[in-house]
C-alpha cells in the first residue's frame, strides 16, 4: 500500500518567516492533494497537483510536485498567524481516483 | 464551502452500545467516504460509497458497517462500540474518478467509555 511521510511533523516559526513542508510517497504519485485543518475542525482543500513539475499558488502558499522524487513540497511565504494549523497531504494510491491515502500531517504554529 | 453536514458533532457512548453517524450532502456527488483521524495515524479510510447501495471497504473497516439508501446520505454504524473506536470521524464527498477533489465535512468527535 502507498505510504506518505510528511516532514517535519511539527513546526514553530516566527511571523513573517518562510517555511516548507514536504510530503514523500513510497510509490508513484498519480495525484497529490494538500489540505489544511484548523484545530478541531474539518479539512479545507488547498490545491491539487497532478503532473510532474507542476506548481500551483494560492495567496502566499505554493505547492510543487516532483514526480521523479515522488515528493511534493508546500511553501509558505511570509507566514502569518492565520496560516497556523495542520497541513495534510493526500495521494491517490492508484489512478482510479476513488480513495486517498494521507500523510500524518504537519502541525504549524506561527508566533506573532 | 461544500454542502456537507455531519451529525451528531459530538457523542459520548459506552462500550458495547450501537452508534450511528450520519453524513448528509447537498452537492449530489456520487462518491462519499468515511475516514477516522487519530494521533499518529493521520486520516484512514473506513468505507466508501460509489453510488446508492454501492459500498466498499477501506483500510480500517473492521467493526464498522455503512449504508447508503439515498444519494445525499451515508451512514456509518458501529454495531458494538469499543474504546479503540474513540476517534474523530470525517465524511468526505467527491464526484468520483481520477483527479476529483474530495471535500470534507466538519467531523464527529466520538468518545467510547
Amino acid at each position: 500500500s502507498q505510504e506518505l511521510e510528511q516532514s517535519p511533523q511539527s513546526l514553530i516559526v516566527q511571523e513573517g518567516k518562510n517555511l516548507t513542508i514536504n510530503c514523500t510517497s513510497s510509490k508513484t504519485l498519480y495525484g497529490l492533494y494538500w489540505y489544511k485543518q484548523k484545530y478541531g475542525e474539518g479539512l479545507i482543500f488547498l490545491m491539487m497537483l497532478q503532473k510532474g513539475g507542476e506548481e500551483k499558488s494560492h495567496e502566499k502558499i505554493t505547492a510543487k510536485l516532483d514526480e521523479k522524487k515522488q515528493q511534493s513540497s508546500l511553501h509558505i511565504t511570509a507566514s502569518q498567524p492565520s496560516h497556523a494549523g495542520i497541513y495534510l497531504c493526500g495521494a491517490e494510491p492508484n489512478n482510479a481516483g476513488n480513495m486517498l491515502t494521507f500523510g500524518g500531517g504537519t502541525r504549524l504554529m506561527v508566533k506573532p | 464551502d461544500a454542502g456537507i453536514t455531519q451529525s451528531p458533532r459530538h457523542k459520548v457512548t459506552e462500550t458495547g452500545t450501537p452508534v450511528t453517524l450520519r453524513c448528509h450532502q447537498t452537492e449530489n456527488h456520487r462518491y462519499m467516504y468515511w475516514y477516522r483521524q487519530d494521533p499518529g495515524h493521520g486520516l484512514r479510510l473506513i468505507h466508501y460509497s460509489y453510488g446508492v447501495k454501492d459500498t466498499d471497504k477501506g483500510e480500517v473497516s473492521d467493526g464498522y458497517s455503512v449504508s447508503r439508501s439515498k444519494t445525499e446520505d451515508f451512514l456509518l454504524t458501529l454495531e458494538s462500540a469499543t474504546s479503540s473506536q474513540t476517534s474523530v470521524y470525517f465524511c468526505a464527498i467527491s464526484g468520483g474518478g481520477a483527479k476529483e477533489t474530495q471535500y470534507f465535512g466538519p467531523g464527529t468527535r466520538l468518545l467510547v467509555l
